[in-house]
Order: structure tokens, then C-alpha cells, then sequence
């Protein structure tokens, strides 16, 4: 069965910045990897995934993410973060029939000036 | 894009009454559909989806119920209303795992 760990519940940082969030997965079939956003009181919003093809993926607001198949692992990257920033990141993999996503249990990144 | 819309925005209810939120979708058809609720610091958990009208497939076993009666409308119901169904509650909608979500619902029973 598909699982996500999310290795770090809260990250603080200061402002301009880089930041990592980190991801580690388990799964025994192919892999289909995202990290949505949450702002305060808000749904989610994806920032990026990954299905094939170039290991290293681009999203929106400048983030990227990078498949590591051989450590399981699809990290959150930034390397310069804003005030508008702080929000709460959640990594999802894919599972099953329907679609389905099962997400870990967020981290939640508060940027400093 | 798609465009989910989800209301009410806030509820509080008393234990032991019904509860109906609705979703519904715009931009898209035949989604997959998806009702989640959030607690805090326990992530997402999915409590039922859906892949096309009146199909619906529970993922917990819990006091709650859904349905889809047109293809864009997914609802959450329960009879009666528990203090644990308390929470935040998320619509989706996605096809090939890409899933788009409402501004959610904030469900408190009093």
C-alpha cells in the first residue's frame, strides 16, 4: 500500500531564504507524486507533480520537487522564500483505483522577516 | 480549470442533528469526485469518492454518508451528527490523480 511521510511538521525560515520539505514515500507500484499548498482556512492548491519523465519538476510560486527513486524520497525546494510563503505543504502519492491520493501529514512553513 | 464551489463556508450544528453540504463542480465533466475531511495535524483523510453518478465507494467506516445525483453535484450527509464528525471538510475533483479542491466547509458540533 501506498504511504507518505512527511519528516517535519513545522520549518521555520527567514525570509529570502532557501527551503527544503521534505517527503519520503512507500509504494509497490508506479509512482504518481504532488505537493499541494494550504493557505489559512483555504482548500488545497497544487503546486506540482510528478507522473514520468524528468526526474526534477518545476511548479508554480518557484518551487521545485526532485524524484530520488532509489531513496523513496520527492523533497520540496525553494531557494528563495517570501512572506507569502507561509502556508501549510502537504506531499500526496497516488493509489488505486479512482484516483485516489493519500497525503502525509503536512508541514507547515513559516517564513520570518 | 475546473472550479469548485462548496457551502455552507461555516456550520455549527448540535450533536445528533442531520447535516447536507454540497459540492459543485464547473469547468470539467464526469470527474472523479472526492469528499475529505482534515483534522488538525492528522493531514487529509479520504472518506468517500466517487467516479461517476450515483457510484459511491466509502473509505472509513463512520457515521456519514454521500451521494451524487448529477454529474458536477457530490453532497455529504449524516443522520445524525456526532462531536468527532467535527472538522474541516474538502471537496474534489480530478481525473489521472490531479485533483482540484473547494474552499472547504468548517463543520463544529456543538
Amino acid at each position: 500500500a501506498q504511504s507518505v511521510t512527511q519528516l517535519d511538521s513545522q520549518v521555520p525560515v527567514f525570509e529570502e531564504a532557501p527551503v527544503e520539505l521534505r517527503c519520503n514515500y512507500s509504494s509497490s507500484v508506479s509512482v504518481y507524486l504532488f505537493w499541494y499548498v494550504q493557505y489559512p482556512n483555504q482548500g488545497l492548491q497544487l503546486l506540482l507533480k510528478y507522473l514520468s519523465g524528468s526526474t526534477l519538476v518545476k511548479g508554480i510560486n518557484g518551487f521545485e520537487a526532485e524524484f530520488n527513486k532509489s531513496q523513496t524520497s520527492f523533497h520540496l525546494r525553494k531557494p528563495s522564500v517570501h512572506i507569502s510563503d507561509t502556508a501549510e505543504y502537504f506531499c500526496a502519492v497516488g493509489r488505486g483505483g479512482g484516483n485516489k491520493l493519500t497525503f502525509g501529514t503536512g508541514t507547515q512553513l513559516k517564513v520570518e522577516l | 480549470s475546473q472550479t469548485i464551489h462548496q457551502w455552507p463556508a461555516t456550520l455549527v450544528q448540535p450533536v445528533g442533528s442531520p447535516l447536507s453540504l454540497e459540492c459543485t463542480v464547473e469547468g470539467t465533466s464526469n470527474p472523479n469526485l472526492y469528499w475529505y475531511r482534515q483534522a488538525a495535524g492528522r493531514g487529509l483523510q479520504l472518506l468517500f469518492y466517487s467516479v461517476g453518478i450515483g457510484q459511491i465507494s466509502s473509505e472509513v467506516p463512520q457515521n456519514l454518508s454521500a451521494s451524487r445525483p448529477q454529474d458536477r453535484q457530490f453532497i455529504l450527509s449524516s443522520k445524525k451528527l456526532l462531536l468527532s464528525d467535527s472538522g474541516f471538510y474538502l471537496c474534489a475533483s480530478g481525473t489521472n490523480y490531479e485533483q482540484y479542491f473547494g474552499p472547504g466547509t468548517r463543520l463544529t458540533v456543538t
